[in-house]
């Protein structure tokens, strides 16, 4: 069984550009969520989709990030217009009904100049 | 609001050495608690978890006791190895199962030396 994959791996960008980034769950999952780890913090919770619906988006730094489901498949979430203190590493991670355990992706590693 | 402190990195010790890695968490209500792991290259892994005080989650020789009285979840090894290097996430859960967003430390890395 495919792991939740998220493309790209790394993305280097300017200060103004936009940027989108994808995670694929794993199948059958309906619950995905969004994390950012900024160097030398804590990973941060950004949003909780269930199906195509957000759960909770209580960790969205603010209204530059957009995150979409669209079917209830894979997800993507943009930034625009990037900002230095965006760089980050962003994490998804998706779970079954059952709650047992997140699944986390490998991370796309974004770096704003 | 919730938060999770876990000592800061990196720890290099010696293989065969025993591990204590310390978390200590604020919440309100029960929480869940976890241990994640990130080897290099790869994503987090879940590697042990705690739904209620005085359990104990364990797996890959790591152990950690839910405290409720101290409000802590140390992770514990008795024997480490060179694979065993890796950065290591505390993080806790409102909900039982670990459906709402986690709450994470700020890691910890892990060095084995051989």
């Amino acid at each position: 069984e495919a792991g939740v994959t998220q493309f790209p791996s790394h993305s280097v960008i300017e200060k103004g550009q936009t940027v989108t980034l994808r995670c694929d769950p794993i199948s059958g999952h309906d619950n995905l969520y969004w994390y950012r780890r900024v160097m030398g913090k804590e990973i941060k919770f950004l949003l909780h989709f269930v199906k195509e619906s957000k759960q909770d988006e209580s960790g969205m730094p603010n209204n530059r990030f957009l995150a979409e489901r669209t079917g209830g498949t894979y997800s993507t979430l943009k930034v625009q217009p990037a900002e230095l203190e965006d760089s980050g590493v962003y994490f998804c991670a998706s779970a079954g009904q059952l709650y047992n355990e997140q699944f986390f992706g490998p991370g796309t590693r974004l770096t704003v100049l | 609001g919730n938060s999770v402190t876990q000592m800061e990195g990196p720890v290099t010790l010696s293989e065969e050495a025993f591990l204590t890695i310390n978390c200590t968490y604020t919440a309100t209500g029960y929480p869940s608690l976890f241990w994640y792991v990130q080897y290099p290259g790869e994503g987090l892994q879940l590697l042990l978890k705690a739904t209620k005080a005085d359990d104990k989650g364990s797996n890959k020789g790591f152990e950690a006791t839910y405290r409720k009285e101290t409000t802590s979840f140390h992770l514990e090894k008795g024997s480490v190895q060179v694979s065993d290097s890796a950065v290591y996430f505390c993080a806790l859960s409102d909900s039982g199962g670990g459906a709402d967003g986690l709450t994470f430390g700020k890691g910890t890395h892990l060095i084995i030396q051989p």
